[in-house]
């Protein structure tokens, strides 16, 4: 079968780092994505992890571990814009994309 | 901006109606994605397009069906619409390498009364 978890809600401070985990169960793995979505938009690209290893893009930073079927997202220097959901996607190839529930992230003060 | 545009962007039906959505996917793209993003969920897979054939399905019933166009653009259609089919559906975009990023259009939100 197929499972994703990752906590519901999470709640930072401004300027702080946030670390989101994610682990999956899911047939045909060939990568992990993390999307973002404000309340009330659409969901926009992040990153994508195929190899075991950390990829960074500026403040935010993905981590996959295959072996562990585990990936974080980190966010540093957190900003108020940055609240928001955040999904952990494992693709079963060629884009068929996965999304959990989410991740509502709150930056505070 | 994704370059993604659905139509329309909200509508209400009554149950047993049927519905079509529409999406113009960015140019070049030749995958499109479909899905149902209920109210505090996450988007949930419905199907793939790929050059004009169902390339991936999740799961959903028959009544979920869709087209993909000789110039990319899609349909969804949705018959015998159920109170539960109330949802954002988020069409996607994307080339066909894995890893690809999928571009997605701010949604049809759909309400079933």
């Amino acid at each position: 079968g197929q499972s994703l978890e990752q906590p519901s809600e999470v709640t930072a401070v401004e300027g702080a780092i946030v670390q989101i985990n994610c682990t999956y169960q899911t047939s045909g793995f060939y990568g992990l994505s993390w999307y973002q979505q404000h309340d009330g938009g659409a969901p926009t690209f992040l990153s994508y992890n195929a190899l075991d290893g950390l990829e960074e893009t500026g403040r935010f930073s993905s981590f996959l571990s295959r072996s562990d079927s585990y990936g974080y997202l980190l966010l540093q220097e957190l900003q108020m814009k940055d609240s928001a959901s955040y999904f952990c996607a494992p693709s079963g190839g060629y884009q068929k994309v996965t999304f959990g529930i989410g991740t509502k992230l709150q930056v505070i003060p | 901006e994704t370059g993604v545009t659905q139509s329309p962007t909200h509508l209400i039906k009554t149950r047993g109606q049927q519905v079509t959505l529409r999406c113009s996917s960015q140019s070049g793209h030749n995958t499109v994605s479909w899905y149902q993003q209920a109210l505090g969920q996450g988007p949930q897979f419905i199907f793939q397009y790929y050059r004009e054939e169902e390339n991936g399905r999740g799961n959903f019933p028959p009544r979920f069906s869709g087209l993909q166009f000789p110039n990319y653009s899609s349909e969804l259609n949705v018959n015998a619409l159920e109170l539960d089919d109330s949802a954002l559906y988020l069409c996607a975009s994307s080339l066909a390498v894995e890893g690809g990023e999928l571009f997605f259009g701010e949604g049809s939100r759909l309400t079933v009364l």
